[in-house]
């Protein structure tokens, strides 16, 4: 489909490994942002981009975590030295512009043992 | 970005209108609402925006008094596929800006 998809959909790590989570938004949407959805709880705002350039990243916990969209369009968050209160589900979202509504991806549910 | 205050469950049965109120005192006047819902498993989805009065559309409807301080989804006739969390966000259009969710309202419908 035409939808935002995310890759891994399931990624275990050991405790100190690096993880690179995929996210294609749908094609045209100048705007992505990434969340972090701890179980039962809301999605949490990790960061955001317009085009290539990174707007907003005040959400990143630590500067173990970082994000990427080099040409616009795919995007890659990447956790260095995963830690256990990492495991939660990734969501990427992307939207037309400023302000739009948000089309949500699956998700990647990164578990850190 | 104002903060929004939902209910965190109610229950209903199939058939029944379903009315989730959303509280957002401190809502700015370029500000809009937004509703989501999210199935397990599943990322958000979008059900609905406005900014004010009332928008409708094939899923929901949205109530929005002339103070903008609250704001009311209604789902009509629910069925046991309405059983999901909806997220009430308030959404300011600058030009950069960070969507902020709440921990949203469990509906939880009965047959």
């Amino acid at each position: 489909g035409a939808g935002v998809s995310q890759s891994p959909r399931y990624k275990v790590a050991k405790r100190g490994q690096d993880v690179a989570l995929r996210c294609d938004p749908i094609s045209g949407h100048v705007s992505l942002f990434w969340y972090q959805q701890a179980l039962g709880q809301g999605p949490e705002f990790l960061t955001y981009f317009q085009n290539e350039a990174q707007l907003d990243k005040s959400g990143l916990p630590s500067d173990r975590f970082f994000a990427e969209r080099p040409e616009g369009s795919v995007s890659t968050l990447k956790i260095q030295r995963t830690q256990q209160e990492d495991s939660a589900v990734y969501l990427c979202a992307s939207s037309l512009g400023g302000g739009e509504n948000e089309f949500f991806g699956p998700g990647t549910r990164l578990t850190v043992l | 970005l104002a903060k929004t205050t939902q209910p965190i469950s109610m229950d209903s049965y199939e058939g029944q209108e379903v009315n989730i109120t959303c509280s957002h005192n401190n809502i700015a006047t370029n500000d809009y609402i937004t509703w989501y819902q999210q199935f397990p498993s599943q990322g958000p989805r979008f059900i609905i925006q406005g900014y004010k009065t009332k928008v409708t559309n094939e899923v929901a409807s949205l109530f929005i008094p002339a103070d903008r301080k609250s704001s009311t989804l209604s789902l009509p006739r629910v069925s046991l596929s309405d059983t999901a969390v909806y997220y009430c966000l308030v959404v300011t259009n600058t030009g950069g800006f960070k969507t902020i969710f709440g921990a949203g309202t469990r509906l939880f419908v009965k047959a």
